[in-house]
């Protein structure tokens, strides 16, 4: 089955840097690519996603990019602010069984 | 946009009894329900996929007859913990595909406590 890595697993940013999240998955069926923002308690938030179709997006300080043949993907959020801090996840789903499976996760901590 | 309705939010319960989640696809038909464990400050875990009309497929290592799950209308999918332990204290959370935004709907979330 799918098995999606994600790294960091911990990551603070000085607020207004830029913070960077990296996922591998392993198969190359997979062509559906969410992120979540997940607070404590509470239920995944997309964020943004990607389809395999295309090698990036971005929905104003949030981008996330998709290198098929490497079979990662990577989150970009600039100009960061203290209520991004959270714990984000990527994951990934297949067209046949349309499982979604989840990284590891990524505490996200903005340094004001 | 899809809506699933997730209860009861939190649980406790004694060792020994069984609980009931349920999880209500409120503005489309859920053919598919994916139920999540997720421990603390752990990832979620897919545990089964659920399936109108049919049996459920469990996840390697997860324990069907502990874990009951059924999905008996398009828009109902239960998860039944029987025998509880206090090692089945956990997140659960239900997500269903939404076919109208090609992504997934998640339900709120079920704590659950056993003491």
């Amino acid at each position: 089955g799918e098995n999606v890595e994600q790294h960091p697993s911990t990551l603070s940013v000085q607020e207004g840097d830029s913070a960077v999240i990296k996922c591998t998955y392993s198969d190359s069926a997979s062509n559906y690519f969410p992120w979540y923002k997940q607070e404590l308690g509470k239920r995944p938030q997309l964020i943004i996603d990607i389809r395999s179709n295309v090698g990036e997006k971005k929905d104003q300080r949030i981008a996330v990019t998709l290198n098929k043949t490497a079979k990662h993907f990577s989150l970009h959020i600039t100009e960061t602010q203290p209520e991004d801090s959270a714990v984000y996840f990527c994951a990934a789903s297949s067209p046949g069984n349309e499982k979604l499976t989840f990284g590891t996760g990524t505490r996200l901590t903005i340094i004001p | 946009g899809a809506v699933v309705s997730q209860h009861p939010s939190w649980v406790i319960c004694k060792s020994g009894t069984s609980v009931k989640i349920e999880c209500r696809s409120l503005d489309f038909q859920a053919t598919t329900m994916f139920w999540y464990r997720q421990f603390p400050k752990q990832s979620l875990m897919l545990m089964a996929t659920s399936n109108e009309g049919s049996k459920a497929t469990y996840e390697q290592g997860v324990e069907k007859d502990k874990f009951l799950i059924n999905h008996a209308s398009l828009t109902l999918s239960t998860l039944t913990v029987t025998s509880a332990h206090p090692e089945d204290s956990s997140f659960y959370i239900c997500s269903a595909p939404d076919r109208g935004s090609a992504g997934y709907t998640f339900g709120s979330g079920t704590r659950l406590t056993v003491v």
